[in-house]
């Protein structure tokens, strides 16, 4: 299994509050991806990172930032939670000399906003 | 814009009976797809993924695809159901371009009846 980890895995938080989430990976690919899974939507992309400092918006960013600091690490914040961004958020990492196309998926974390 | 369809959101089968989830793709450029599946509580796990090379892909625990250009689909078949594998199957598209991020369908959820 690729080394990801996802921190915290499970958070209960109140609407307004921020929260960030942190992914970490030891295998040093350069692309991290975040992306959120809700029923009847499938996974769509928050943000991704292609090297430190440098990340873009995905499909679904409103509400969302990201940082990326290190190779290692790609943090999601939700600055003001709101109920809508009740979710599990899955990490990802792909790199294109190593592993041709496909990405690997950290445990996930279940946020819930009340 | 690449897109995925998977048809049928619940598929059932009975124990050793053919496992067959349907996946269609709209893509501008030559596609990569890919099939991973989701076991409950779980991330998600590469079964196998098409890259331009042959058209017929097998993957693991018994699963294989095969790419039709003419019919724009990659479906998953496995001749004989098992019990285990009961969990969601997710279809996705990407262009093929370093990091870009993968077009996910909404999920099959497939299961096993003994």
């Amino acid at each position: 299994d690729a080394g990801i980890t996802q921190s915290p895995r499970h958070k209960v938080t109140e609407t307004g509050t921020p929260v960030t989430l942190r992914c970490h990976q030891t295998e040093n690919h350069r692309y991290m991806y975040w992306y959120r899974q809700d029923p009847g939507h499938g996974l769509r992309l928050i943000h991704y990172s292609y090297g430190v400092k440098d990340t873009d918006k995905g499909e679904v960013s409103d509400g969302y930032s990201v940082s990326r600091s290190k190779t290692e690490d790609f943090l999601l914040t939700l600055e003001s939670a709101t109920s809508s961004q009740t979710s599990v958020y899955f990490c990802a990492i792909s790199d294109w000399a190593v592993s041709s196309y496909e990405q690997y998926f950290g445990p996930g974390t279940r946020l819930t906003v009340t | 814009a690449q897109s995925v369809t998977q048809l049928g959101s619940h598929v059932s089968v009975s124990e050793g009976a053919l496992v067959l989830l349907r996946c269609n793709y709209s893509s501008s450029v030559p596609p990569y797809l890919f099939w991973y599946v989701q076991y409950p509580n779980q991330g998600l796990q590469l079964l196998l993924k098409y890259t331009s090379a042959a058209t017929l892909v097998k993957g693991i625990n018994g699963f294989e695809a095969e790419f039709k250009k003419s019919e724009t689909s990659f479906h998953l078949t496995k001749p004989s159901a098992h019990m285990s594998d009961a969990a969601e199957y997710f279809c996705a598209v990407s262009d093929g371009q370093a990091g870009t991020a993968l077009i996910f369908g909404k999920g099959t959820t497939l299961s096993v009846s003994s």
